[in-house]
């Protein structure tokens, strides 16, 4: 089945403790891209990869850092997380940036206390 | 800067009725594409439909339908026989090439509630 996963689904940590949510998708997509949901605000994109070894930042990178040594493989690492409503991470790819359709990974929940 | 606005925080439907979600967008490229998403209470978020700034037909999915309005810069979701299923929040999103195709902007969404 063509999908894309996300580990963990849900994470409660405390501030400042580094942490790594992974992703992963099997349809040998190019394009991958993290994104952060809050309250109101919408999703705002974090980072995106265009292809491995090649990443870019988004609208809100600050606090982050990605990596794409596989091409199905994108982890979204936290450096420091600072207290903050419970946020939602996406993964999402698509064959390109130029597709139409992304491919939605099932969310993260994180909870920083 | 590509900008999404979503002007309808919430908005409630009589089942088995059309629907008009709001969609208005800024951007000074020619080429871009709009999106539809769903994402229903259980957090998922569903693709539902893309128009093409040069596709001179509104796009159709279906009962989604993109009423593209080009020199208003609007892209309006029309839902039509709405279920009880069509309960979601509902979010409008763009990608250009001044933002980078790779770059996508998304709206602050509607949350729509049909009503049985």
């Amino acid at each position: 089945e063509a999908q894309v996963t996300q580990n963990p689904r849900y994470l409660i940590t405390v501030t400042g403790k580094k942490l790594t949510v992974t992703c992963s998708q099997n349809m040998n997509h190019e394009y991958m891209s993290w994104y952060r949901q809050d309250p109101g605000l919408g999703l705002r994109q974090i980072y995106y990869s265009m292809n491995v070894e090649v990443t870019d930042k988004g609208d809100v990178p600050e606090g982050y850092k990605v990596s794409r040594k596989e091409k199905r493989n994108f982890p979204l690492i936290l450096e420091s997380p600072s207290h903050n409503p419970t946020s939602l991470y996406f993964c999402a790819s698509s064959l390109g940036a130029r597709v139409n359709e992304q491919y939605f990974g099932p969310g993260t929940r994180l909870t920083v206390t | 800067a590509q900008k999404i606005t979503q002007t309808q925080p919430g908005m409630f439907v009589q089942e088995k009725e059309a629907v008009t979600l709001d969609c208005t967008y800024d951007t000074s490229d020619q080429s871009y594409g709009l999106f539809w998403y769903k994402q229903p209470s259980s957090g998922e978020m569903i693709f539902l439909i893309y128009q093409g700034s040069y596709d001179e037909q509104n796009a159709t999915e279906g009962r989604y339908s993109l009423n593209f309005q080009k020199a208003r810069k609007s892209a309006n979701l029309v839902i039509s026989a709405s279920q009880l299923g069509d309960s979601a929040m509902y979010f409008c999103a763009m990608r250009g090439p001044s933002g980078g195709y790779q770059k996508v902007t998304f709206g602050t969404g509607t949350k729509l509630q049909v009503i049985p």
